[in-house]
């Protein structure tokens, strides 16, 4: 079975600070991760994605992410916080076999003027 | 514009009264697939389907029906819906092949 985890229920960060959101996963064979972020009473929004290739992956709003096998990770990251990425962000991972999605609970951010 | 729609957007309901949610996208995306949000829980996905006819079970679908007899239509089927289906729900979809889902703006449903 796959799984996502997303220890951090809270991030708090200053503005221009940058910030790190974590996920680790399990999948059998290769992930197929995402990140997406959820404004108020909105649907989800398509972050960025890991296929394959460079672990270092860039996605909207300057967000950007690491995938790193050995540790089973995909956090994501932003050099300098803005006040308008407060939202509630989710990892994901897709088995690549079937339709199967499964997210993470889900962390709070909030980067604070 | 493209884009999934999702209705009602908010459903107040009684236990056990039949309800259908409606999900349709204009993307001509094979993949759909319906989520439930609830606090501390994250999204958890309840059924799939990668096309027309064929569904499948995600990791909560008890309780919920699903079909999708047309492309564009997935919709969610609470025969008798209970307290603890009271939750917000999401449509989404995508193109089969592709990994990125689009995402409705969801449905607050409210069984009491």
């Amino acid at each position: 079975a796959q799984s996502v985890a997303q220890p951090e229920d809270q991030v708090n960060v200053a503005e221009g600070n940058p910030l790190t959101v974590k996920c680790t996963y399990s999948v059998s064979g290769n992930p197929y991760l995402f990140w997406y972020v959820q404004y108020p009473n909105r649907g989800l929004q398509f972050l960025l994605k890991y296929i394959t290739g460079d672990n270092l992956v860039k996605g909207s709003y300057g967000f950007e992410a690491e995938f790193n096998k050995s540790q089973t990770s995909f956090h994501l990251k932003k050099p300098s916080a803005l006040v308008s990425d407060s939202a509630l962000y989710f990892c994901a991972v897709v088995n690549t076999n079937a339709g199967k999605s499964t997210f993470g609970d889900g962390t709070t951010l909030t980067v604070k003027p | 514009e493209a884009q999934v729609t999702q209705n009602p957007r908010y459903l107040i309901t009684v236990t056990g009264k039949k309800l259908t949610v409606t999900c349709s996208q204009n993307m001509n995306h094979e993949y759909m697939s319906w989520y439930r949000q609830d606090p501390g829980l994250g999204l958890r996905q309840i059924y799939y389907s990668m096309n027309v006819e064929v569904t499948d079970k995600g990791d909560v679908p008890e309780g919920y029906k699903v079909s999708r007899k047309e492309k564009r239509n997935f919709p969610l089927i609470l025969e008798s819906p209970s307290p603890n289906q009271t939750s917000l729900y999401f449509c989404a979809s995508k193109l089969a092949g592709s990994y990125e889902q689009y995402f409705g703006p969801g449905t607050r449903l409210t069984v009491t």
